[in-house]
């Protein structure tokens, strides 16, 4: 069965601090994978997608992610939290050979305390 | 704004009523996707098309859930005899081709069933 997992429901981090937010994922194949935030009443927006290639992927708003194939992980870090990334983060997998559907893990929330 | 708009943004309706969304992708895309996202959950796939060809309904999808996309461009989802338990917020995706992975993500229509 495909699944995401994300460990951490929530994650409080002070402004200017480091993250880490963990994805454990069980898919067929090597999926697609992606993390998305949301913030509140919105709809998700594209942080950063992993293909192929570079393990170690750059997105937006400063954030980076690195593809650990033995530890089906895709964990998404930044070097220095800002209040403005507050909001949930969504790790999701999907490939060509299921239609691109994604499969989303729960969402971890991200509060910055400043 | 991702290009992908949805209509309307919130929906409250009684137990019974039929309810119709609408969902306009970015206008090159050829795939639009349908999830549905509950309070603390990430969002669910339910349904996709290829053009005005709907190839995927998740089981999630029961019998009273329709979606529709004629012509390929703009797709409706259509729930009848709304149930509490459909509350949710709706949210359509737009992705470009088969090989594209990545979706684009509309504001959502939150679903109230009283």
């Amino acid at each position: 069965a495909q699944s995401v997992t994300q460990p951490d429901i929530h994650i409080t981090v002070s402004e200017g601090a480091s993250l880490e937010l963990r994805c454990n994922y069980s898919y067929g194949a090597t999926p697609y994978l992606f993390w998305y935030v949301q913030s509140p009443g919105q709809g998700l927006q594209l942080l950063l997608k992993y293909f192929s290639g570079d393990t170690l992927v750059q997105g937006i708003k400063g954030f980076e992610a690195e593809f650990k194939r033995s530890q089906s992980s895709f964990n998404l870090r930044k070097p220095s939290v800002h209040w403005s990334d507050a909001a949930e983060y969504f790790c999701a997998v999907g490939h060509p050979e299921y239609g691109n559907k994604l499969v989303f893990g729960a969402g971890t929330i991200l509060r910055v305390k400043s | 704004d991702t290009g992908v708009s949805q209509d309307p943004r919130h929906k409250i309706t009684k137990r019974g009523q039929n309810v119709t969304f609408r969902c306009d992708p970015i206008s090159e895309h050829n795939r639009l996707y349908w999830y549905r996202q509950t309070l603390g959950q990430g969002p669910e796939f339910l349904t996709y098309f290829q053009n005005e060809a709907q190839l995927e309904k998740s089981r999630l999808l029961s019998d009273r859930f329709s979606a529709e996309r004629p012509k390929g461009s703009f797709s409706t989802l259509e729930i009848q005899r709304t149930e509490q338990g459909d509350s949710a917020m709706y949210l359509c995706a737009s992705g470009g081709t088969a090989l594209s992975a990545e979706q684009f993500f509309g504001p959502g229509t939150r679903l109230t069933v009283l």
